[in-house]
């Protein structure tokens, strides 16, 4: 268990819609990643949040906006959902460390979203 | 972002040591290197992370030369539990993957 909870682990949609993605990182981690994974494909990095500001944007369709709450947990929100926008879609956590180090990141099991 | 260069596949078979390079051209003078495991369905999982020289941690060692412009994945005398996809990964807090490297382990 990596501590980081994503819900929810399956979600089946119709084209068109609109869904909300959450995350819960680790206790104390400050950043949250977003990751989407289609099939046989590479991770494709989304969006970065750290303690509610973003810090960095991927590929990142303007359909998709994210955002981190003040408790850190973090919504991915897919909009005008298209066939080809189904894949895993995984969320991380970390917490930075100083500019002398660096930090791993934890990821959770992910959501499994197919648009029908 | 930071691009690494890394196998697309390789094979091996149980017992081996295997040894996955890759590449870091251009590589920050703060950047770490970091590298992940991913199983399939599930999310990717750190293994190992170096600044350079030599890391080894009861999973694998990391092989940074001087130059910093590659590192080796070594795990040893793999089993079929090691299948999976690697990715190296270079920078500060940024956690971009590449394509990754998929390693088969066979009987």
């Amino acid at each position: 268990d990596s501590g980081v909870t994503q819900t929810p682990k399956h979600l089946i949609t119709a084209t068109g819609q609109r869904v909300t993605l959450r995350c819960s990182p680790r206790s104390g981690d400050l950043s949250v990643y977003w990751y989407q994974q289609s099939l046989d494909q590479g991770l494709q990095f989304l969006i970065q949040y750290y303690n509610g500001e973003e810090r960095a944007k991927g590929n990142i369709l303007e359909r998709f906006s994210a955002q981190q709450f003040p408790d850190l947990h973090s919504e991915l929100n897919l909009s005008s959902l298209e066939l080809g926008d189904s894949a895993l879609y995984f969320c991380a956590s970390s917490n930075p460390g100083t500019a002398n180090s660096d930090t791993e990141a934890f990821f959770g099991q992910g959501t499994r979203l197919t648009v029908v | 972002l930071a691009k690494t260069t890394q196998p697309i596949s390789m094979d091996s078979y149980e017992g081996q040591e295997v040894n996955i390079t890759c590449s870091h051209n251009n590589i920050a003078t703060n950047d770490y290197i970091t590298w992940y495991q991913q199983f399939p369905s599930q999310g990717p999982r750190f293994i190992i992370q170096g600044y350079k020289t030599k890391v080894t941690n009861e999973v694998a060692s990391l092989f940074i030369p001087a130059d910093r412009k590659s590192s080796t994945l070594s795990l040893p005398r793999v089993s079929l539990s090691d299948t999976a996809v690697y990715y190296c990964l270079e920078g500060f807090q940024k956690l971009v993957f590449g394509t990754g490297t998929r390693l088969l382990v066979s009987p």
